[in-house]
């Protein structure tokens, strides 16, 4: 079936680490999204790509890092300068950056540091 | 200024009735894609209904419908014949005209809807 993955589902780790956030899909699609969602709020945008090799900003980007080597992964890094890097992680995607399809979203992983 | 307002956080709906839950938008874009989403508490987002706004009619999507008013900017969810397992956090969504910068959907804060027997 397809459809967005995203491993693991909890991840615990400790202040001052790099952590990487695994993101894959096999939809086929070009766009792909890394959100942030912290207790009783909305989703806010870490990064976004369109195509492969090319990423840009999001809202709340500082201390966060990304790369597009595939199609189909896009792998989110929360580095030791994300202040308050506790919060559930979704990855989404759509079929095309330039035509209005909703995104599908991946199961999420929440991510406590401690 | 906020992109999407929800002012609700959180609603409670007797089992067979329906229910509205608010979204109102901001955007000088004539060009946009209002959005609707389902967050049940496992955390996955769901996709519910979309309504672009050059649409003359409401979308429907079988229970639910978007109540469209875009001189008035909101794009309501009417749920109709509410079931228990509608209870979860929804989430309205906008994405701006193709050609603005940033390919960003905006979420609203969201809503809790309790669905109860």
């Amino acid at each position: 079936d397809g459809g967005i993955t995203q491993s693991p589902k909890y991840l615990f780790r400790k202040e001052g680490q790099n952590v990487t956030l695994s993101c894959e899909q096999n939809l086929n699609h070009d766009a792909m999204y890394w959100y942030r969602q912290d207790p009783g709020q909305g989703l806010r945008l870490i990064y976004y790509s369109q195509i492969v090799n090319d990423f840009q900003k999001g809202d709340i980007a500082e201390g966060y890092s990304v790369s597009r080597e595939k199609k189909e992964s896009f792998p989110l890094t929360v580095t030791s300068a994300q202040k308050n890097p506790t919060a559930f992680y979704l990855c989404a995607s759509s079929i095309d950056p330039d035509e209005w399809y909703e995104q599908y979203f991946g199961p999420g992983t929440r991510l406590t540091v401690t | 200024a906020q992109k999407i307002t929800q002012t609700q956080p959180g609603m409670f709906v007797q089992e067979k009735e329906a229910v509205t839950l608010d979204c109102t938008y901001d955007t000088s874009d004539p060009s946009y894609g209002l959005f609707w989403y389902k967050q049940p508490s496992s955390g996955e987002m769901i996709f519910l209904i979309y309504q672009g706004s050059y649409d003359q009619q409401n979308a429907t999507e079988g229970r639910y419908s978007l109540n469209f008013q875009k001189a008035r900017k909101s794009a309501n969810l009417v749920i109709s014949a509410s079931q228990l397992g509608d209870s979860a956090m929804y989430f309205c969504a906008m994405r701006e005209g193709l050609s603005s910068t940033g390919n960003q959907f905006y979420f609203g804060t969201g809503t809790s809807l309790t669905v109860i027997p």
